[in-house]
């Protein structure tokens, strides 16, 4: 069955450090988002792709930055920790449809703790 | 940009109907949907509204109205197991990625 993976799923890092959360999905999907998760905010969107080398910026972006070299990997990077990230990460995937919303599928999600 | 209202928490019995309203603005309008949000578990998709009206699902319906920028998701025949986070979303200006309100939290009692 196609899947969306996330890994790992509980990180704890020290402020300064750079860290890379890695999520990889089977369903052959164009589109893959990350999501941050806190108390009180909901989900909010930090990047997304909508295909191989395209990447934008979503509304909480700063300190983040993701590449996207091939269809299944999304890699979400923390430049240099902040006790601000740290959260709960969400990636997600979704079918391409012309521009309408269509179903996301999450992964599993990533606790991170900057300490 | 776009934003979204929804009230934070409903409470309700087993058995009973519930209504989590949802408000939002957004430059362009893609469609609202809905996702479900167990503790320590990850979003699910619920439904989705492209047009005004009701789309059912079940015991689940989510209802749309694009002229008042609005929609809710109702539950019927409440069980505890629909204790659970609900979040209403729409789709950023390319209409590709989900921008969340900050959910509502159901609590279900016996």
């Amino acid at each position: 069955d196609a899947e969306i993976t996330q890994s790992p799923r509980h990180k704890i890092t020290e402020t300064g450090r750079q860290v890379t959360l890695a999520c990889h999905q089977t369903w052959n999907h164009n589109n893959m988002f990350w999501y941050r998760q806190d108390l009180g905010h909901g989900l909010r969107l930090i990047h997304y792709s909508y295909g191989v080398q395209d990447t934008n910026k979503g509304e909480v972006s700063d300190g983040y930055s993701v590449s996207r070299s091939n269809t299944e990997d999304l890699p979400l990077t923390l430049e240099s920790a902040a006790s601000s990230q740290t959260s709960v990460y969400f990636c997600a995937s979704s079918a391409t449809t012309g521009g309408t919303n269509t179903e996301a599928f999450f992964g599993q999600g990533t606790r991170l703790t900057v300490v | 940009g776009q934003s979204l209202e929804q009230p934070s928490e409903v409470t309700a019995v087993e058995g009973a109907i519930v209504q989590i309203n949802c408000t939002y603005q957004t430059s362009g309008f893609y469609g609202l949907s809905w996702y479900q949000q167990h503790d320590g578990g990850a979003p699910t998709f619920l439904s989705y509204n492209a047009l005004d009206g009701l789309e059912e699902t079940g015991r689940f319906s989510s209802f749309l109205s694009r002229s008042d920028s609005y929609g809710y998701l109702l539950l019927q025949e409440l069980q505890m197991k629909d204790s659970a986070s609900y979040f209403c979303a729409v789709g950023n200006q390319a209409g590709t990625a989900l921008i969340f309100g900050k959910g509502t939290t159901l609590s279900v009692s016996s």
